[in-house]
């Protein structure tokens, strides 16, 4: 089945340290790709999107991710991590051939930031 | 704001209770979906449409119902209510043709149900 890994449930990092959020998917094209962040008690907001243009994505709120096919890979990075960071992040795929055109998504990584 | 609007945004059901999630959406897109979101989950999808009068499967199905009349209007039907459908429930939208597939989804604000 295709499937979307984002390894580490939880994540903590301290303030302006690197924020490096993990996600890998299962596909033999290249899906598209998307990041959303959620915030308590709040709905998803995409943070950004990769769609074949370029392979390093970037976002709002500083961050930024690259898309690596021989890894299979589309982590999210951020150089300093600021406290309003502090959310559940998800990983996403898109893909006409694998996915049917459905949005899956990974079990979701929550990142705390240590002041 | 044009975007997804999912009422109502707190509910309480007692078990074997019926109810209707609403969706709506005014932006024209093609695609909708329902997912719910528990904890260490993510989100997975439980009904989608790719146009009016179309609707499928997703992960998730059973004990839910779906219909789509209008481009705009996508219900969400709890037939019973159990209390393993406890749980945030996300109506999206996104355009299915095209460059619009490279939009990603919009999502509504949630609807939070719980079954007692």
């Amino acid at each position: 089945a295709q499937s979307v890994t984002q390894l580490g449930s939880h994540v903590s990092v301290s303030e302006g340290a690197l924020v490096l959020l993990r996600c890998n998917y299962s596909s033999s094209v290249p899906p598209y790709l998307f990041w959303y962040v959620q915030y308590p008690n709040q709905g998803l907001q995409l943070l950004l999107k990769y769609t074949s243009a370029a392979t390093l994505v970037k976002g709002i709120n500083g961050f930024e991710a690259e898309f690596k096919k021989s890894e299979t890979s589309f982590h999210l990075t951020k150089p300093s991590a600021h406290m309003s960071d502090a959310a559940e992040y998800f990983c996403a795929v898109r893909g006409i051939m694998e996915y049917g055109n459905k949005l899956v998504f990974g079990a979701g990584t929550i990142l705390r930031v240590k002041s | 704001n044009a975007g997804v609007t999912q009422t109502p945004k707190f509910q309480v059901l007692k078990t074997g209770q019926s109810m209707t999630l609403q969706c709506a959406q005014d932006m024209n897109h093609e695609y909708m979906s329902w997912y719910r979101q528990d904890p260490g989950m993510g989100l997975r999808l439980i009904h989608y449409s790719v146009g009016a009068g179309i609707t499928d499967q997703g992960e998730v199905p059973n004990g839910y119902n779906v219909s789509r009349s209008t481009t705009e209007d996508f219900p969400l039907r709890l037939l019973s209510a159990a209390p393993s459908q406890t749980s945030v429930y996300f109506c999206a939208s996104s355009y299915g043709q095209g460059d619009g597939v490279n939009y990603g989804y919009t999502f509504g604000s949630g609807t939070r149900l719980t079954v007692v």
